[in-house]
């Protein structure tokens, strides 16, 4: 089962941010925090990772509680080519195999 | 990275009859993972290679799968005497580790559907 709960559904107005929960409030010291996205048709695509501290890349911000126990994906200005469905996933470091595990994810819609 | 491959993109058969996917992964990436996903679910993790060597296996994994890797290059997902609950997104999926941490790569997938 996934360790972590998000909403299952979002929009967000083009232009400007969206702004993804996830709540991970069993995570251990040595899970990383993962998001990935999945457009229709496609296979996931990884944005970003954290372990503790905040994380940004060219794609999005992770913002990571300081107890951990919770963080946000930030797409900054989202454009159409956002909507997606995006999973939040706990896994441990420097171990493999089944502990990639996706729960069903929130569906975000941009709108125009 | 030039990206995992998988064909076929579709797959239609028949209750009963036997299918094969192929996956060819990120050429430098020694981990290979396959992944089943229906319908508004999240990809389940079916079975992961380090190199040639199949080191685990889900119980979704029935004894009419069977999943291989030979010279731990490309892969191939058999199922056999398929059922209408196999009809599902084949994902896989190879892994590049770095610092404690690995990122996986997904290729677009193979859709089976099981008449």
């Amino acid at each position: 089962d996934a360790k972590t709960t998000q909403p299952t559904s979002m929009d967000c107005a083009e232009g400007r941010a969206a702004n993804l929960p996830c709540n991970h409030s069993t995570i251990s010291g040595n899970e990383y925090v993962y998001w990935y996205r999945q457009i229709h048709s496609q296979g996931p695509q990884y944005i970003i990772h954290g372990l503790k501290n905040n994380e940004t890349n060219e794609m999005a911000s992770l913002i990571i509680t300081e107890d951990r126990k919770s963080s946000t994906l930030i797409l900054p200005h989202a454009t159409l080519r956002d909507t997606a469905v995006y999973y939040c996933i706990v896994r441990p470091t420097d171990n493999y195999g089944q502990n990639f595990v996706f729960g069903p994810g929130t569906r975000l819609s941009v709108l125009p | 990275d030039t990206g995992v491959s998988q064909n076929p993109r579709h797959k239609i058969t028949k209750r009963g009859q036997n299918v094969t996917f192929r996956c060819d992964p990120i050429s430098e990436h020694n981990r290979l993972y396959w992944y089943r996903q229906t319908l508004g679910q999240g990809p389940e993790f079916l079975t992961y290679f380090q190199n040639e060597a199949q080191l685990e296996k889900s119980r979704l994994l029935s004894d009419r799968f069977s999943a291989e890797r030979p010279k731990g290059s490309f892969s191939t997902l058999e199922i056999q005497r398929t059922e209408q609950g196999d009809s599902a997104m084949y994902l896989c999926a190879s892994g590049r580790r770095a610092a404690g941490h690995e990122k996986l790569f997904f290729g677009s997938g193979t859709q089976l559907s099981v008449l």
